[in-house]
C-alpha cells in the first residue's frame, strides 16, 4: 500500500502571503490529522478531519484552516503568513476515529521570509 | 490539560550498550500511548501502541512498557541505525488528537 503523501515537500513564502498544503492519506483511511513541528514547541496538533467534518481543533489562530474532500484527501491553509509559521507541517492518516494507529507523511517544510 | 514529558532529552550510547527512555504523562482517561521514531527531515514512523497498564510490546531491539503514570522504551544492544529521535504521544477522548512529548534524541556510536 502506498503511504501518506504530502505536497509540496518544500515551500518558501513571504510574510503576509497565504499557503495551501495537501495531504493524501493511505487508501481506505478516513481520518486525517494535521500537526505543526518546530524546534521550540515540538509536535503540536492543529486539527483533525473525519468524513469531511472537522472533529478536533488545536490551539491555533483562525489563520489556520483546513478541509477534507470526499476521497479523504485533505488540505490545510494558512493565511497572512508570519515568520513564526515556519515549520514542518505533518499530516497523519488513520483508518477511523477510534484512536487507531496514525501514520505520518514526510511533511511539508514551510519557510516564511 | 494533558502533559507528556520525555527524559532524557538526549542520549549517547555505544553500540551494544542497552538503555531506557522514559515518557511520563498526566492524562485523564488515557485511551492509548503511542511511540514513534523520527529521522531527521522525515515524518514520524509508527512503532507501538499501548492501551493498558502492564502491557508490553516488542519489535526487534525495542520493547515498550506501560504503567499508570509512565511508559518506557527499552533499547537492547542498540546499533548505529537505531539513532533517531523517539517520540511518545498520548491519546484520550474522541477523535485522533495526539499530545506529544518533546522527544529523546538517541545517538548510537559504533
Amino acid at each position: 500500500k502506498a503511504g501518506v503523501t504530502q505536497t509540496p515537500r518544500y515551500l518558501i513564502k513571504t510574510r503576509g502571503q497565504q499557503v495551501t498544503l495537501s495531504c493524501s492519506p493511505i487508501s481506505g483511511h478516513r481520518s486525517v490529522s494535521w500537526y505543526q513541528q518546530t524546534p521550540g514547541q515540538g509536535l503540536q496538533f492543529l486539527f483533525e478531519y473525519f468524513s469531511e467534518t472537522q472533529r478536533n481543533k488545536g490551539n491555533f489562530p483562525g489563520r489556520f484552516s483546513g478541509r477534507q474532500f470526499s476521497n479523504s484527501r485533505s488540505e490545510m491553509n494558512v493565511s497572512t503568513l508570519e515568520l513564526g509559521d515556519s515549520a514542518l507541517y505533518l499530516c497523519a492518516s488513520s483508518l477511523d476515529g477510534t484512536g487507531a494507529e496514525q501514520y505520518f507523511g514526510p511533511g511539508t517544510r514551510l519557510t516564511v521570509t | 490539560e494533558d502533559q507528556v514529558t520525555q527524559s532524557p532529552e538526549a542520549l549517547r550510547l555505544q553500540e551494544g550498550e542497552s538503555s531506557s527512555l522514559n515518557c511520563s504523562y498526566t492524562v485523564s482517561g488515557l485511551r492509548g500511548l503511542f511511540w514513534y521514531r523520527q529521522d531527521p527531515g522525515k515524518g514520524p514512523e509508527f512503532l507501538f501502541t499501548l492501551y493498558s497498564a502492564g502491557e508490553e510490546k516488542e519489535k526487534e531491539r525495542l520493547k515498550a512498557t506501560l504503567t499508570k503514570k509512565e511508559s518506557f522504551l527499552h533499547i537492547t544492544a542498540p546499533k548505529p541505525e537505531d539513532s533517531a529521535t523517539y517520540l511518545c504521544a498520548v491519546h484520550r477522548g474522541a477523535g485522533n488528537k495526539l499530545t506529544f512529548g518533546g522527544g529523546t534524541r538517541v545517538l548510537v556510536k559504533p
